[in-house]
């Protein structure tokens, strides 16, 4: 089965001060991907980052960051000096090989205020 | 459009009653998707479509809720005999096939 856990429900941050969010996932398969997505008070998700499960090299685009892990199945990301315009829904999310890449499994999401 | 687009945007109907859900997705993404969203929870995936046909629709509760993607590109996800438990905000994607899905801003659906 295919499960993505985001433990962390609620995280209230200072402005610029950095946070993590952190993702689990479980998956059988060995070639999937992972998301990040982002839901702002308007209510669109807005996709950050999609990376393939052969790629563990961390990624950063400007003040995001992210640190992918096989060994422990996680998928964690930084937002390094946050700003007010940060306060969203973040979720991380999950296409299986057996879906064909097709179906996204999201995790509960992260609410950063 | 540049996005995806939904209407409409609201919608409130009665126990009982049919509903149609449009999408438009970004002009030349084959795929489309449909997701179920509610409150305090991660999108849920209902269906997928790869051009005309629903290459996956096993996310489907039950069969009051259909789909369709006549010409490849306009969605409509039409849910008979509404039910309460159907109050939830109704998200499209599309995408090339394998690359990553744009979602449109949804349809908050409210069965009273």
């Amino acid at each position: 089965a295919q499960k993505v856990t985001q433990a962390q429900t609620e995280i209230s941050v200072v402005e610029k001060e950095d946070v993590t969010l952190d993702c689990v996932y479980e998956t059988r398969d060995t070639t999937y991907y992972l998301f990040w997505y982002k839901q702002p008070p308007s209510g669109e998700l807005v996709f950050l980052i999609r990376r393939n499960s052969f790629d563990e090299q961390n990624e950063i685009s400007g003040r995001y960051s992210w640190n992918f892990q096989k060994s422990t199945s996680s998928f964690n990301f930084t937002i390094t000096a946050s700003q007010v315009v940060d306060s969203a829904v973040y979720f991380c999310a999950l296409t299986p090989e057996n879906t064909g890449f097709q179906k996204l499994v999201f995790g509960t999401g992260t609410r950063l205020l | 459009g540049a996005g995806v687009s939904q209407t409409p945007s609201n919608k409130v109907t009665e126990k009982g009653k049919y509903v149609e859900l449009r999408c438009d997705p970004i002009s030349g993404h084959t795929a489309l998707y449909w997701y179920r969203q509610s409150l305090g929870q991660g999108p849920e995936f209902l269906i997928y479509f790869q051009g005309t046909g629903a290459a996956d629709d096993s996310g489907l509760p039950n069969d009051r809720f259909f789909a369709v993607r006549p010409e490849g590109s306009v969605s409509t996800l039409k849910i008979q005999r509404t039910e309460r438990g159907d109050s939830a905000v109704y998200l499209c994607a599309s995408s090339f096939p394998g690359t990553a899905q744009f979602f449109g801003p949804g349809t908050r659906l409210t069965v009273l």
